[in-house]
């Protein structure tokens, strides 16, 4: 499976946009790419997911480039709840392998 | 809410005794997952399973076995708990099919004394 890289922790403001971008270098054909958030205390929470170009649903939008060796995820005016871990994670379709990196730690302040 | 529950919630036991956690799902998921989560760190991956009797292996998997007799059903054994076991373990369930959303069980705390 491909590794992920992303940063360890980000700070933002309220009502700011936020975006936070992950590599996947070694990215394959029947990959795909997922993002979730965990809160404190709780298991994760699934947020978006994409293969290529660009996926947009109620909480977020997911950026991918042609060459797929990375993806923004982008969470629109920010408030403080939230506040979590994000994790972005690039699952085999056909075992459905899913392994979570570190995460970004997101920190809104107000 | 998906219906995934965890059991126990809390687990207090003593070093070198064996462990079962138990997933059970009323969802029909194929796919099964056990995590463990320690302080300040990402969930990394035990076991996991794809389908009635079918598992495999994930990135921390030495000491740890699981099976899955039913679908509804994956157990996590530590089989002589170690003090290094001491975490929060998570299961998951996926429906996979080109969906890769999983659920999330509310999370069993185990301390290893």
């Amino acid at each position: 499976l491909a590794k992920t890289t992303q940063p360890i922790s980000m700070d933002s403001y309220e009502g700011q946009e936020v975006n936070i971008t992950c590599s996947h270098n070694n990215i394959a054909t029947n990959d795909y790419i997922t993002w979730y958030q965990q809160f404190p205390s709780q298991g994760p929470r699934f947020i978006i997911q994409g293969y290529k170009t660009k996926v947009t649903n109620e909480v977020a939008s997911l950026f991918i480039p042609a060459d797929r060796k990375s993806s923004t995820l982008s969470l629109p005016r920010v408030s403080l709840s939230d506040t979590a871990v994000y994790y972005c994670l690039v699952v085999r379709i056909n075992n459905n392998d899913m392994r979570f990196g570190a995460g970004t730690r997101l920190t809104v302040k107000p | 809410d998906a219906g995934i529950t965890q059991s126990p919630r809390h687990k207090v036991t003593e070093t070198g005794t064996p462990v079962t956690l138990r997933c059970h799902q009323t969802e029909n998921h194929r796919y099964m997952y056990w995590y463990r989560q320690d302080p300040g760190h990402g969930l990394r991956l035990i076991h996991y399973s794809y389908g009635v009797k079918d598992t495999d292996k994930g990135e921390v998997s030495d000491g740890y076995s699981v099976s899955r007799s039913k679908t509804e059903d994956f157990l996590l054994t530590l089989e002589s708990a170690t003090s290094s076991q001491t975490s929060v373990y998570f299961c998951a369930i996926s429906d996979g099919t080109a969906n890769t959303e999983a659920f999330f069980g509310q999370g069993t705390r185990l301390t290893v004394v």
